[in-house]
């Protein structure tokens, strides 16, 4: 299995600039978690979506994060506009389904380090 | 709401020795599931040990063991052997099982370093 995959690792941008991190979870995994992680706030939960549909999204910081989940293999986390304050690792996760597994554990993507100057 | 805290922002240990992380929660469900991830320079969340609330019998992974007390909402992880690659930061991680979707609370984080 690839493991959940995430792109581009690094992104550097300009402030006021559009950002669009990508992520592919595990094949047959039905649920897909965006987080944030800083060293003030540490891990935060931003959206989750269940079979391709949000189901939470009260951790969405402003109007300016967006995502969507298209299909099953693909989501994606945009920031228009981008602020200095968003400079962040941004982390991809999977999840089976609660019938398939005996625990609730999540697979983390490698991340994207975002930097906005 | 579910709360996670990891008391120890660092921790030191020399290499083949043994160290504990402390990690302490808060919660009103009876049924739930813990779970230790271990972040290494690389950046990577890798998953370490899991632990189901209704099991009394502690997790094991090779070297990695958890000390489990339900009633005191204490779940540290025990690392024996302790070995270089070990580095890290461990967080320590809740699901309150079937009521809250896929929410999984995060702790602060320890940083562990082991020393050669």
């Amino acid at each position: 299995d690839a493991g959940v995959i995430q792109s581009p690792r690094h992104e550097v941008t300009e402030m006021g600039q559009e950002v669009t991190l990508r992520c592919k979870p595990i094949s047959g995994h039905d649920y897909l978690f965006w987080y944030r992680q800083t060293m003030m706030r540490g891990l935060e939960l931003l959206i989750y979506f269940n079979n391709n549909v949000p189901i939470d999204d009260s951790g969405m910081p402003e109007d300016r994060f967006s995502a969507k989940m298209p299909n099953a293999s693909f989501s994606t986390l945009k920031i228009q506009p981008s602020e200095p304050r968003d400079s962040a690792v941004y982390f991809c996760a999977s999840s089976p389904d609660r019938s398939r597994t005996s625990s609730y554990e999540q697979y983390f993507g490698p991340g994207t380090r975002l930097t906005v100057t | 709401a579910q709360t996670v805290t990891q008391s120890q922002p660092e921790m030191s240990v020399q290499e083949a020795e043994t160290v504990t992380l402390s990690c302490t929660y808060d919660t009103s469900e009876n049924n739930y599931y813990l779970f230790w991830y271990k972040q290494p320079p690389s950046r990577q969340m890798i998953l370490v040990i899991r632990q189901e609330a209704y099991k009394q019998q502690n997790a094991t992974e090779n070297r990695f063991s958890v000390n489990f007390q339900k009633a005191a909402k204490s779940f540290s992880l025990k690392i024996s052997d302790s070995q270089l690659g070990d580095t890290a930061m461990y967080f320590c991680a809740f699901h309150a099982g079937g009521t809250s979707y896929g929410k999984l609370t995060f702790g602060q984080g320890t940083i562990l370093t082991v020393h050669p």
